[in-house]
Formats: C-alpha cells, sequence, structure tokens
C-alpha cells in the first residue's frame, strides 16, 4: 500500500491560465474522488469515478472544471481559464468498493493559488 | 439535498472525555464515516457506522442512530496530539460536515 499521490503540492497560476492536477489512487482501488477544501470547511464533493467512469459530477462545478481517468487508474483534474475563487486545496481519494463501507484514503492534496 | 451538521469548535483538557456530535440530512443513507484532519494534512479516516449502537477503536467510539439522523465521535484520554478537526460524512458521494476543531489543553 503506496499511498495515494498527488502532484504537483503546490501550484501557484495566474488568473486565466489553465492548470491540470494528477492523482495515483492506491492501485486495487476501483472508486477514485476529487474533493475542494478551503480553509476552515470540510472537503466539497466534486466528482467521482469507478473505475474509468465518471459517475457523479457536482452542481456546483462549473464547465471550466473537468476530470478524466482514463484507464482506471490514474486521474487527472483540469481547471480552464481560472480565478481567484478556485484558490483552495485539490484533495484526492480513493477507495475499494466494499459494499456500504466507505473507506476512503486521502492524498496530501494539491494547492492551488490564483494570483 | 444532503447536509451533516457539527460544532464548530470544541475545547477541552488532556485525559479527558470529548464528545463530537453530528446530525444529518442525506437522501440514501449510506452510513456515518468520521475523519480526522491534522492542519497542514490529508483528512484520515477513523471509523464507520453503518447501523444504530456504538464501534469502538482503542481510544475512539462513534455511535449512530439512524431514527434520529444523528451521530458522535467519542474521543478519551485526550492527547494533545488529538488537537485537529474531525469531520463526520456521510451519504452518497461521501458528503463532508464542515468540521469540528479540537482544541486540547494541558
Amino acid at each position: 500500500d503506496t499511498g495515494v499521490s498527488q502532484d504537483p503540492r503546490h501550484k501557484i497560476t495566474k488568473r486565466g491560465q489553465n492548470v491540470t492536477f494528477r492523482c495515483d489512487p492506491i492501485s486495487e482501488h476501483n472508486r477514485l474522488y476529487w474533493y475542494r477544501q478551503t480553509l476552515g470547511q470540510g472537503p466539497e464533493f466534486l466528482t467521482y469515478f469507478q473505475n474509468e467512469a465518471q459517475l457523479e459530477k457536482s452542481r456546483l462545478l462549473s464547465d471550466r472544471f473537468s476530470a478524466e481517468r482514463p484507464k482506471g487508474s490514474f486521474s487527472t483534474l483540469e481547471i480552464q481559464r481560472t480565478e481567484q475563487g478556485d484558490s483552495a486545496m485539490y484533495l484526492c481519494a480513493s477507495s475499494s468498493e466494499t459494499g456500504t463501507n466507505e473507506k476512503l484514503f486521502f492524498g496530501s492534496g494539491t494547492q492551488l493559488s490564483v494570483l | 439535498g444532503q447536509s451533516l451538521e457539527q460544532p464548530s469548535e470544541v475545547t477541552a483538557v488532556e485525559g479527558a472525555i470529548v464528545q463530537i456530535n453530528c446530525t444529518y440530512q442525506t437522501s440514501g443513507f449510506y452510513g456515518l464515516s468520521w475523519y480526522q484532519q491534522h492542519d497542514g494534512g490529508a483528512p484520515t479516516f477513523l471509523s464507520y457506522n453503518a447501523l444504530d449502537g456504538l464501534e469502538e477503536t482503542g481510544r475512539f467510539s462513534s455511535f449512530l442512530s439512524r431514527s434520529d439522523s444523528y451521530g458522535y465521535l467519542l474521543l478519551q484520554e485526550l492527547q494533545m496530539k488529538d488537537s485537529a478537526s474531525y469531520f463526520c460524512a456521510g451519504g452518497f458521494k461521501t458528503i463532508f460536515g464542515a468540521g469540528t476543531r479540537l482544541f486540547v489543553k494541558a
């Protein structure tokens, strides 16, 4: 169990630029989640995949956000035309589907700062 | 909609017992989980309740009452290292509460 890894750890970008984050889940986990977290708040659900299928996307997520998991392994989250309000910690989590007991394993996150 | 409510902050002394409550409204109940997050760190799983009752894991216990849409996390023999944020989470897609910041004083 090598854990969930995310890259980069930190990203500073200028408003209007595009950014892409990568998540490598635990290898045998078939579910992968993306969350966004701001200071003093809980993780906010963005989207999740079961294998390569994106099964749900938050209605709060604008069209500037897109996520992929092309081979059911790693995933990427892209934000186009970044805005200052996008500044947050972006967390990836994975889990193995074990009935109703969903234990999420989180990566250390990517801290995005939009200037 | 789905929401989980928990107190924003709790303070307790080292060695004491503290209870963090969580009330929820979720469509499609899939159990209630608890996560711990230290400043600058990632959330880590603590416990999960699918059925009513108490689950015990070392110094931490978690309780669920589905009829009351209510659960709590009980931390015993508090240590300074328990100072962190604690989140209840549940529902489809694992929705998180806003978190309870626990301060443990010497």
